[in-house]
Parts: C-alpha cells; sequence; structure tokens
C-alpha cells in the first residue's frame, strides 16, 4: 500500500529556515516524479516543487531560489529545505507522488500535510 | 509559466443539479489536464485525468472534456457527496500549477 507521512512542520520566525520530511512507504521514490504542494489558510492548492526520477528539480517562482527540494534514496524519503521563509510561506505542505510510467503525470497519492506557521 | 484560470469561483447548486466548471490555459497543454476534489481538512483527491480519463473510484456522474486551452468538469446529477472545491492542474511542463480552485456550495 502506498503511504506518504510528512513530518518537520512547526512554528519558524521569519527569515528562519525548517526541513520537512516526506517518508515514503509502498513504492520507490527515486524512481518516480515526487511534488511538494502546499495550502495556505483558507486558499487554494499551490504547486511548489517537483523531483523527477532522474533527478531534475524544478520550482515555482514564489520559492525558487529560497526552497530546495530532495531526496534520499537509502531512507526512501523526500525533502524540502526551506530558507528565507516569510510570513507567506504559512501553509499545510503536502508531499505527493505523481502517478507511474513516465513523466508528466496526475498525482495519485498525497500525504497527510505537515503545517508550517512562520510567525514572530 | 502556464497559468491556469478555473471558473465560477464559488458555484451554488442544489442536489440532482447539472454542475459545468470550466478550466482555461494561458498556452495548449494538448490533454495534460487533472481535477482533484478536495473537503475541508482532508488532502485532494485525483478524479479525472488526461482531460477526460475518469480514475478508479471515482463516481460516474463525473466526466471530463477539453483539450487545448479549454477545459470542463460536469458533474451529471449533484450528490449530496459532491459538495466540497473543485481543481484543475496542468502537467504539461514541469511547473505544475493548480487554477484557483472552485468550491460548490448547497444552494
Amino acid at each position: 500500500e502506498v503511504q506518504l507521512v510528512e513530518s518537520g512542520g512547526g512554528l519558524v520566525q521569519p527569515g528562519g529556515s525548517l526541513r520537512i520530511s516526506c517518508a515514503a512507504s509502498g513504492f520507490t521514490v527515486s524512481t518516480n516524479y515526487m511534488d511538494w504542494v502546499r495550502q495556505a489558510p483558507g486558499k487554494g492548492l499551490e504547486w511548489v516543487s517537483m523531483i523527477t526520477s532522474g533527478g531534475s528539480t524544478y520550482y515555482a517562482d514564489s520559492v525558487k531560489g529560497r526552497f530546495t527540494i530532495s531526496r534520499d534514496n537509502s531512507q526512501n524519503t523526500l525533502y524540502l529545505q526551506m530558507n528565507s521563509l516569510t510570513t507567506e510561506d504559512t501553509a499545510v505542505y503536502y508531499c505527493a507522488r505523481e502517478a507511474p510510467h513516465g513523466g508528466g503525470q496526475p498525482i495519485d497519492y498525497w500525504g497527510q500535510g505537515t503545517l508550517v506557521t512562520v510567525s514572530s | 509559466d502556464i497559468q491556469m484560470t478555473q471558473s465560477p469561483s464559488t458555484l451554488s447548486a442544489s442536489v440532482g443539479d447539472r454542475v459545468t466548471i470550466t478550466c482555461r490555459a494561458s498556452q495548449s497543454i494538448s490533454s495534460w489536464l487533472a481535477w482533484y476534489q478536495q473537503k475541508p481538512g482532508k488532502a485532494p483527491k485525483l478524479l479525472i485525468s488526461k482531460a477526460s480519463r475518469l480514475e478508479s473510484g471515482a463516481p460516474s456522474r463525473f466526466s471530463g472534456s477539453g483539450s487545448g486551452t479549454e477545459f470542463t468538469l460536469t458533474i451529471s446529477s449533484l450528490q449530496p457527496d459532491d459538495f466540497a472545491t473543485y481543481y484543475c492542474q496542468q502537467y504539461n511542463s514541469n511547473s505544475r500549477m493548480f487554477g484557483q480552485g472552485t468550491k460548490v456550495e448547497i444552494k
């Protein structure tokens, strides 16, 4: 059974950093395209970042240069390192898997989300 | 980046109504479009992929159509379980942009 479990969210001050994790089971992170999607309180879904099976990374303009997506193949875990955080980054962050069988697929599995709150 | 625009933002409807939501892309995305349903406090659920392919487990009252830049999600007969927010997402480009969402409310 495919499962995605995020962790590492919490309260951080503006300008601070945080790394959130997504432990995967039931499939191999490194052979799939993986995404981070966030949702600010009361707002819509915002795509944040993607890592391909080949290791290429992509970012939304709103986080480019501040966030870094990565994976640990030995731990089957996806990460999002977030630096220079602002209050605009406050959101639930979802880890998501794109459907297998090649690049360019919809998201078929989502984690439960982890809340990141940026506040002084 | 390809921008996705959904309309309407909010839709009030009654059980049994036929409901249509529109999603427009700022440039052609062929048929690389998905529709998701999200309920409060829950992760989204994939309903339709490749513009019109109904996902396993999604009720047959949901259908999708369109290609290029204009797409629609139709619910043929709205059920109580369908009151939720719906999002389109393009996966044609490496920036997997979502539409801003359409909230389907009880009239």
